[in-house]
């Protein structure tokens, strides 16, 4: 069976500061990869997604950016936080083409201080 | 362009009583599809329901239905008996982009559940 898993969980950071966050998904081969941002008491942003390897696509303009380096690893990153940057992060990944459900994995809260 | 509204943002029932979210699109596609995600306060998102836009039957899930209505651009969802843990947000979505199958998301609807 498929599992998606995220990394950290939690992360505290201080405006200014770099970021990485982790996203790999097992049990199936080129996924379609999504990152999302929800803020608090919001609903969701879609930041980037990727069909295939290299292959990345930004929905809005910001200060992050991804990649995706191998066929199940999306990585979300930052040279530099910014104070709107906290929010509740989440990656997911659907199956190849088709507009299939996307499944969703744990999340990581990010509070820039 | 592809718009999901989910006009309540909070409803607060009594266990037992029926609840249902209401969800409104907008689309130029022909073609499209619509889901139902639930968030409970551990934060992941559970997928529900896909629906495409050819298939306008209802459909019921255990205490979980849905009522596709083309007519009126509406995908609503009623949980039946509601239990305490169905309290949670719950998401509507609408796919969009040809090649990229990504999905527009309402705004959510928080549903609490008193006991």
């Amino acid at each position: 069976s498929q599992t998606i898993h995220q990394w950290p969980a939690t992360l505290v950071q201080p405006v200014g500061s770099p970021l990485s966050l982790e996203c790999t998904v097992e049990g199936t081969s080129n996924p379609n990869l999504y990152w999302y941002r929800q803020a608090a008491g919001r609903g969701l942003q879609l930041l980037f997604y990727s069909v295939g390897i290299g292959q990345i696509s930004s929905e809005v303009p910001q200060n992050l950016s991804a990649s995706r380096p191998q066929d199940r690893q999306f990585i979300l990153s930052s040279k530099k936080l910014l104070l709107s940057d906290s929010g509740f992060y989440l990656c997911a990944w659907s199956v190849g083409t088709g507009f299939y459900e996307q499944y969703f994995g744990p999340g990581t809260r990010l509070t820039v201080t | 362009a592809q718009k999901v509204t989910q006009a309540q943002t909070e409803i607060s029932v009594v266990e037992k009583e029926d609840v249902t979210l209401d969800c409104v699109y907008e689309t130029r596609d022909t073609t499209y599809y619509l889901f139902w995600y639930k968030q409970p306060p551990s934060g992941e998102l559970v997928f529900l329901i896909r629906r495409n836009s050819f298939d306008e039957q209802n459909e019921i899930s255990g205490r979980y239905s849905w009522n596709f209505q083309k007519s009126t651009s509406s995908f609503n969802f009623t949980i039946t008996a509601s239990q305490v843990v169905d309290s949670a947000v719950y998401f509507c979505a609408l796919s969009y982009g040809s090649n990229d199958y990504k999905l527009s998301f309402g705004a959510g609807t928080t549903v609490t559940v008193r006991a």
